[in-house]
């Protein structure tokens, strides 16, 4: 267990609605990035939050955003579903600045659009 | 962007090792990561190498890093049928952010 959690577990949403994942962090980390997998895809990397700001950013477009909180909680907010945001979104937090900046994973999000 | 390539599928005999190698682009990593996915489920950390080391091991596991030819590999030893699953490596880049392959289905018969 990483103790990096994610709700909901599964979501299924119908093509121009709007989604809103969210990921609670590994107790004392600060950072949290965002990743889309699509099935038998390695993951993407869409976005990066570091003490509440956008700390970098993927090739996604700008219907994809997020959101850190100051008790480092994160969400992930897609607006204007399309069928091709069907994938696992995975979140993982991380400290910056500590020995490693290793990533934990949460167990991710399957959303699905119809 | 960074490209991290790997090959799409391994199977290996149980007790037997098994090798699963990646080769990135970017020559400013720091560290390299490899990540284990089982069906259903999210990436679990294995282990890491820092980009000044050569090699790394951890019980059975041991990565070998050529950074001169970007070259990453995983050995895992005495591979038992609980090993069966999709491992992914990462690179790490200089912004923290990271860039994964697209995994190896690594198969073990018993």
């Amino acid at each position: 267990e990483t103790g990096v959690t994610q709700s909901p577990t599964h979501l299924i949403k119908t093509r121009g609605q709007q989604v809103t994942l969210r990921c609670s962090s590994q107790s004392g980390h600060n950072t949290v990035s965002w990743y889309q997998q699509a099935l038998g895809q390695g993951p993407q990397f869409i976005f990066q939050y570091y003490r509440e700001e956008e700390n970098g950013r993927g090739n996604f477009p700008p219907r994809f955003s997020g959101l850190q909180f100051p008790n480092y909680s994160s969400e992930l907010n897609v607006n204007a579903l399309e069928l091709d945001d069907s994938a696992l979104y995975l979140c993982a937090s991380s400290l910056v600045g500590g020995f490693t900046d290793t990533q934990y994973f949460g167990p991710g999000t399957r959303l699905t659009v119809l | 962007g960074e490209d991290v390539e790997q090959s799409l599928f391994l199977s290996v005999r149980e007790g037997d090792s098994s090798v699963i190698n990646c080769t990135y682009t970017d020559s400013s990593s720091t560290y390299l990561y490899w990540y284990k996915q089982e069906p259903g489920a999210g990436l679990q950390l294995l282990t890491y190498i820092f980009s000044n080391m050569d090699m790394k091991q951890d019980q059975r596991l041991t990565v070998l890093l050529n950074k001169k030819d970007k070259h990453l590999s995983l050995r895992i030893a005495d591979t038992q049928t609980g090993d069966s699953a999709i491992y992914f490596c990462a690179e790490r880049n200089t912004g923290n952010q990271f860039y994964f392959g697209t995994g190896t289905s690594l198969t073990v018969i018993p």
